[in-house]
């Protein structure tokens, strides 16, 4: 049972350059999410999906996009790394019913 | 829009005494669910315990147990009995129904021998 699998779990990436960061789930999860974690402020959301071919923006969308063309797979494409972007990524799924998110191991990208 | 306060950056207790980390939230709705998740170094997100707001009574998870306080809107996680292993980022969280997750800004716990 692997989970939340996020690749790469490190990345280094020069400014400008453009990357995608895989996450796949096998629990057959509806939701689906994508957060960044910073110092001093918490998880905060990115994009997220209720479904197959949905998604919606989060609260800090700008630089990124996501498509969800199946369950299992919610892939974060960072269109041109600025150096804000750096930070710990992490994606999560969860089931309709509430029981809460399961997480990935999590990405730490750094953007010089 | 929902909001989720963490108003300790940091707290810190002995092993074997207890602590309490508070987490207020902001909602209109009436049907919602919260969490306090774990942070160990590790990075890994765990989940420690639940509470569905519709439910008067606190959950508890063996150590772990919370004071919900729904007019209030709190919802402390309080350690028993604390432990080396405990130390961590704790995170409280709230799900609107079959809604998107959101998270405070967390508390660092330390536990001291």
């Amino acid at each position: 049972n692997a989970g939340v699998t996020q690749t790469p779990k490190f990345q280094v990436l020069k400014t400008g350059q453009s990357m995608t960061l895989q996450c796949a789930q096998d629990m057959n999860h509806e939701y689906m999410s994508w957060y960044r974690q910073d110092p001093g402020m918490g998880l905060r959301l990115i994009h997220y999906s209720v479904g197959a071919g949905i998604t919606d923006q989060g609260e800090v969308p700008n630089g990124y996009n996501v498509s969800r063309s199946t369950t299992e797979d919610f892939p974060l494409r960072l269109l041109s790394a600025a150096p804000s972007q750096t930070s710990v990524y992490f994606c999560a799924s969860s089931t309709t019913s509430l029981y809460g998110y399961t997480f990935g191991s999590g990405t730490r990208l750094t953007v010089v | 829009a929902q909001t989720v306060t963490q108003s300790q950056p940091e707290m810190s207790v002995q092993e074997a005494e207890t602590v309490t980390l508070s987490c207020t939230y902001d909602t209109s709705e009436s049907d919602y669910y919260l969490f306090w998740y774990k942070q160990p170094p590790s990075r890994q997100m765990i989940l420690v315990i639940r509470q569905e707001a519709y439910k008067q009574q606190n959950a508890t998870e063996n150590r772990f147990s919370v004071n919900f306080q729904k007019a209030a809107k709190s919802f402390s996680l309080k350690i028993s009995d604390s432990q080396l292993g405990d130390a961590a980022m704790y995170f409280c969280a709230y799900r609107r129904s079959t809604d998107k997750l959101i998270f405070g800004t967390g508390t660092r716990l330390q536990v001291f021998p």
